[in-house]
Order: structure tokens, then C-alpha cells, then sequence
């Protein structure tokens, strides 16, 4: 079985302040690795994958993730938060031979202050 | 424009009543997935199908039932065994069904917000 651990249900920033999410799974497999945003009563959209390759995945709106083996680890960064990244955040993994099912993480609700 | 539709937004059904999501794509893929959102618990999955006329359960499938009639339709129907049916429920899709191993990403629907009262 897999898990996703989001570290923090809510988090506060400033405008131009670095945001930082935290996300921990537990796979028997290295699993694929995802990182959704949600707006609300919106569906998901996806910010950006690992599937295998390079560890630094680069996304969508200025956001990056870094996959740590070792510390079965997926944090997502943004170096200057703005405004319109108020949302709710998402960490994922699935696992490709069995149905390519998600498991999804509790969420993290990021409030960004002027 | 290719994408998931989920109709109606919102819905409201009394207790008891048995009620149908839809979920439509016209991406041409293979599998579809069904989650049910609550706050607090990120997204649960209930349903999956992998092809057309074939579909398993998913972690939390008591009280729903689905069919796969169509590969571009989906839909999930809430039973009055569901002793907690409001929620949010989301729609997926992705191209690779019994293919199996897919780099490619689940694409989600708008969702449809469900209220029984």
C-alpha cells in the first residue's frame, strides 16, 4: 500500500515570500509523483510531475519540486509567492502497474497575505 | 476544445434518493476514475475503469455503482447505502488504460459539489 503525508494543512505567506509544502510518501515501488492545485469548487490541474529522470522537476507558474529517495520525499517550492497562488495544494503518487490509481495527500491550504 | 465535463455542478437530492454524476470526455482515453472529496482528506478514490465495459472498485466504492458503456462516459450513481454522500466528486481521465504503465497525467473534471439534505 501507499501514502501521502502533507506536513501542515494550512499555510500563511507573504506576498514575495518563499513558499515551501511539504510532502512525504511511503511506496513499496518507486512510484510516479505529482503535484495538483486546486482553486476553489474547481477541479485539479496539475503543477508538475516526477515520473524518472532529472530529481529537480520544474512546473507550471514558477514552482518546483525536488524527489529525494532517500528521504522519500517531494517538497514543492516557489521562491516569491504572489497573490494568485492562494489555493489548495495536493501531493499525489501512483503507481503505474496497478491501474494508474492516485493517492492523494490531505491537502495544504496556502494563504498569501499582501 | 477536448476536456471533461461533469454535470450538474451542483446538486441536491434528499435522503434516500438515489442520484447519477455524469462524467464526459472527448479525449479519446482509455481510463476514467471517480474521487470523492472531503475537507481535510484530500481526494478518495471509488471507482476506476480501464476500458470500456470493465471497471473495479476503489478504496471506498460501498454505495456507489458505475457503468463504462461508452468510452467516453463515466457515470456514477450514489445509492442510498451511501450513509455520507455529501461531498465533492471528481472526475479523471488518462489515455493509457489496459496498456498499464503511463507517464502521462490524469486529467480532472470541474466537479460536481453534491448536497443531500
Amino acid at each position: 500500500a501507499q501514502s501521502v503525508t502533507q506536513l501542515g494543512s494550512h499555510v500563511s505567506v507573504s506576498e514575495g515570500a518563499l513558499v515551501l509544502l511539504r510532502c512525504n510518501y511511503s511506496s513499496s515501488v518507486p512510484p510516479y509523483l505529482f503535484w495538483y492545485v486546486q482553486y476553489p469548487n474547481q477541479g485539479l490541474q496539475l503543477l508538475l510531475k516526477y515520473t524518472t529522470g532529472a530529481t529537480l522537476v520544474k512546473g507550471i507558474n514558477g514552482f518546483e519540486a525536488e524527489f529525494k529517495k532517500s528521504e522519500t520525499s517531494f517538497h514543492l517550492t516557489k521562491p516569491s509567492a504572489h497573490m494568485s497562488d492562494a489555493a489548495e495544494y495536493f501531493c499525489a503518487v501512483s503507481r503505474p502497474a496497478a491501474g494508474n490509481k492516485l493517492t492523494f495527500g490531505g491537502g495544504t491550504r496556502v494563504l498569501v497575505k499582501p | 476544445d477536448g476536456g471533461i465535463t461533469q454535470s450538474p455542478k451542483y446538486l441536491f437530492r434528499k435522503e434516500g434518493q438515489n442520484v447519477t454524476l455524469s462524467c464526459e470526455q472527448n479525449l479519446n482515453h482509455d481510463a476514467m476514475y471517480w474521487y470523492r472529496q472531503d475537507p481535510g482528506q484530500g481526494l478518495r478514490l471509488i471507482y476506476y475503469s480501464q476500458i470500456v465495459n470493465d471497471f473495479q472498485k476503489g478504496d471506498i466504492a460501498e454505495g456507489y455503482s458505475v457503468s463504462r458503456e461508452k468510452k467516453e462516459s463515466f457515470p456514477l450513481t450514489v445509492t442510498s447505502a451511501q450513509k455520507n454522500p455529501t461531498a465533492f466528486y471528481l472526475c479523471a481521465s488518462l489515455p493509457a488504460g489496459l496498456a498499464g504503465t503511463s507517464t502521462d497525467t490524469q486529467y480532472f473534471g470541474p466537479g460536481t459539489r453534491l448536497t443531500v439534505l
